[in-house]
């Protein structure tokens, strides 16, 4: 089944540097990859996504990039700022095909003022 | 919409004691599915339904674990006999018709479980 792998696990930077966050999956049939925001105490949240048609997508200070060769995938955050604080989870699925959305095991980002 | 509903926010029980779980999701989402959450292993799909039907349960741990969509708007998961391993944030999500083709979850704010 499909595996996704997150790195770095945690992460700490300061404020207004970027952040960038990596993660690989497994199945070649994965065509959806989401990346969710959780904070403290809450759910997590959707904040971006990339299907395998398109190789880069940017939201204001948030940009997700995917290489389907090589099967990885990546989050930058720009111009972090304290309120970025949060573990971020990737994510892969096969749309069309399957329901499933196969979580990374999270990366806890800090972005110290 | 309040978005999806959870409770309890937080338990602590006793080993060997049962669990319940409950959640409302968005009305109007065809998608249920049951997330649990630990340090080790993150985000975990235990279960998942559509349209009260449980599609993919291959996830539940074991046979303690069941869960049940008797309509639209209420779900829940139970262990029973709960034990300290099973200690965790679960996730209660939703999602739209069209889940497989938009993929967004929409998440409830979890149930903390402290098995003692």
């Amino acid at each position: 089944g499909e595996n996704v792998e997150q790195h770095p696990s945690t992460l700490s930077v300061q404020e207004g540097d970027s952040a960038v966050i990596k993660c690989t999956y497994s199945d070649s049939a994965s065509n959806y990859f989401p990346w969710y925001k959780q904070e403290l105490g809450k759910g997590p949240q959707l904040i971006i996504d990339i299907r395998s048609n398109v190789g880069e997508k940017k939201d204001q200070r948030i940009a997700v990039t995917l290489n389907k060769t090589a099967k990885h995938f990546s989050l930058h955050i720009t111009e972090t700022q304290p309120e970025d604080s949060a573990v971020y989870f990737c994510a892969a699925s096969i749309l069309y095909n399957t329901d499933k959305l196969i979580f990374g095991t999270g990366t806890r980002l800090q972005v110290f003022p | 919409d309040a978005g999806v509903i959870q409770s309890p926010r937080h338990e602590v029980t006793e080993m060997g004691q049962e669990v319940t779980l409950r959640c409302k999701p968005i009305s109007g989402h065809d998608y249920l599915f049951w997330y649990r959450q630990t340090m080790m292993r993150g985000l975990e799909l235990l279960i998942y339904f559509n349209n009260n039907v449980p599609i993919d349960d291959s996830g539940m741990p074991e046979d303690r674990f069941s869960a049940k969509m008797p309509n639209a708007s209420f779900s829940t998961l139970k262990i029973q006999p709960s034990e300290p391993r099973d200690s965790a944030v679960y996730f209660c999500a939703s999602s739209p018709r069209g889940y497989a083709n938009t993929g967004e979850l929409f998440f409830g704010e979890g149930s903390r479980l402290t098995v003692l």
